[in-house]
């Protein structure tokens, strides 16, 4: 069975532009978070997508959002980047309590 | 007070000890818990997942839960160098997952 998959995995971009992320959960499973992780505060959660609804969301700006797709598939987007947005930003998939993460996708903003 | 609590090390030990990796929570609602390991530069990998209070053995890794001092722990015996990663603990209620911000845990060859 295939694994969460994050796509791109390394991205630059520089401040003010936009983003978009993609992840493709494993097969079967409907729901899928997302995470900002950096050395300094750890694996924040952003928002969690179940079946094309946002079901839960963490405390960031309106600038990040998502969206799940009808196939379980989801984007991230973030507006506006500002330096501080420069992190590992990692998606994972769960059928039940357990969350599998994808490899991340490493966001440098200059 | 944060809901999870996990030293963050770092924690250095020699190849072959036994490592013992802990997390207090203050929730007493949670009911699933979790022991991720992550290697550098990589997404967290589940490696345990236990749902009562009570010991869960998998190879070398022993995942322990008690819910009435609200402490898990993760034991990995005959530590290895390849065990070298930073391993966050988990746990969640309803749809809600809170992690720890893990421990960075070293083996010395």
């Amino acid at each position: 069975k295939a694994g969460v998959t994050q796509t791109p995995r390394y991205l630059i971009k520089t401040r003010g532009q936009q983003v978009t992320l993609s992840c493709s959960p494993i097969s079967g499973h409907r729901s899928v978070s997302w995470y900002q992780q950096t050395p300094g505060q750890g694996l924040q959660f952003l928002f969690e997508y179940f079946s094309e609804t946002q079901r839960n969301k963490g405390n960031f700006p309106g600038r990040f959002s998502g969206r799940q797709f009808s196939n379980s598939r989801s984007e991230m987007n973030v507006s506006t980047l500002e330096l501080g947005d420069s992190a590992l930003y990692l998606c994972a998939s769960s059928s039940d309590r357990a969350q599998y993460f994808g490899a991340g996708t490493r966001l440098s903003v200059l | 007070q944060k809901e999870v609590e996990q030293d963050p090390g770092p924690l250095s030990v020699p190849e072959g000890a036994i490592v013992s990796l802990n997390c207090t929570y203050s929730n007493s609602a949670f009911q699933y818990f979790m022991w991720y390991r992550q290697y550098s530069r990589k997404g967290p990998e589940l490696l345990m997942y236990t749902y009562s209070s009570g010991n869960k053995e998998d190879g070398r890794f022993t995942a322990q839960v008690d819910k009435s001092s609200k402490y898990i722990s993760l034991f990995i015996r005959d530590s290895q160098p390849s065990d070298s990663a930073t391993y966050l603990c988990a746990m969640s209620e309803a749809s809600k997952i809170i992690f720890g911000s893990g421990t960075r845990l070293s083996i010395r060859p």
